[in-house]
């Protein structure tokens, strides 16, 4: 019944080493999301697709980059994972048009060592 | 520059009470007005949402309360449950073109006493 599952549930990993995570969705939305949410803070987004354009935010740092193969997978890559990186990672999906809500996965929990 | 602003910041309520969050915007281009509630260890859920062109929106026993021209929202728990105590946050995004993007305010963690 889950429409947007995320992959793996918690990964660890050891400083300097990449990781992937995985997102895939049921729901065939246009528009996918990749957020980082730390502790007691709201989700903060780094990327979007629309289809397969690519919009990343400002302020998003260049070891976060992001794939998306089909409609229905994307990926999110860190390259050199530092401490700060350890958060809840969070892929979202929507149609894409005006009032449509985003519905999210129940996130990655990125630990690094 | 934070364009969306929640308070307060946590909030405790006895069971059967009602619970009010309180969101205020700045950016009048935002013309879609979501809350998501958030359990530990789980994504953001979609509660109840809500347009700039209705002034109320009542979902069981969740309402948003929308003044526009205050540029104000809020959410409002009636007889809330303990099975409420989650982090709700509010948000607000505008349309046009691909950028779809959700605007949080911090979030408000709401406890309810049994």
């Amino acid at each position: 019944d889950a429409m947007v599952i995320q992959n793996p549930r918690y990964q660890v990993t050891q400083f300097g080493k990449p990781v992937t995570l995985s997102c895939s969705q049921t729901l065939n939305h246009n528009v996918m999301y990749w957020y980082q949410q730390k502790s007691s803070q709201a989700p903060k987004l780094l990327f979007h697709y629309y289809d397969k354009d690519f919009n990343n935010e400002a302020d998003t740092p260049d070891n976060f980059q992001s794939r998306r193969p089909n409609t229905s997978f994307c990926f999110l890559d860190i390259r050199s994972p530092g401490l700060g990186d350890a958060a809840m990672y969070l892929c979202a999906t929507s149609l894409g048009g005006v009032g449509q809500p985003q519905h999210f996965g129940d996130g990655t929990r990125l630990s690094i060592l | 520059q934070q364009q969306v602003k929640q308070s307060p910041q946590s909030l405790i309520v006895q069971k059967g009470g009602i619970s009010i969050i309180n969101c205020a915007y700045e950016n009048t281009a935002f013309d879609y007005f979501p809350w998501y509630q958030q359990f530990p260890g789980k994504g953001p859920a979609l509660l109840i949402a809500i347009r700039p062109d209705v002034s109320e929106k009542k979902e069981g026993r969740f309402t948003i309360s929308f003044n526009k021209s205050a540029k104000q929202f809020s959410l409002h728990i009636m007889d809330s449950q303990p099975g409420d105590s989650a982090t709700y946050f509010c948000a607000a995004s505008r349309g046009g073109g691909s950028n779809y993007k959700l605007t949080f305010g911090k979030g408000t963690l709401l406890t309810v006493n049994p």
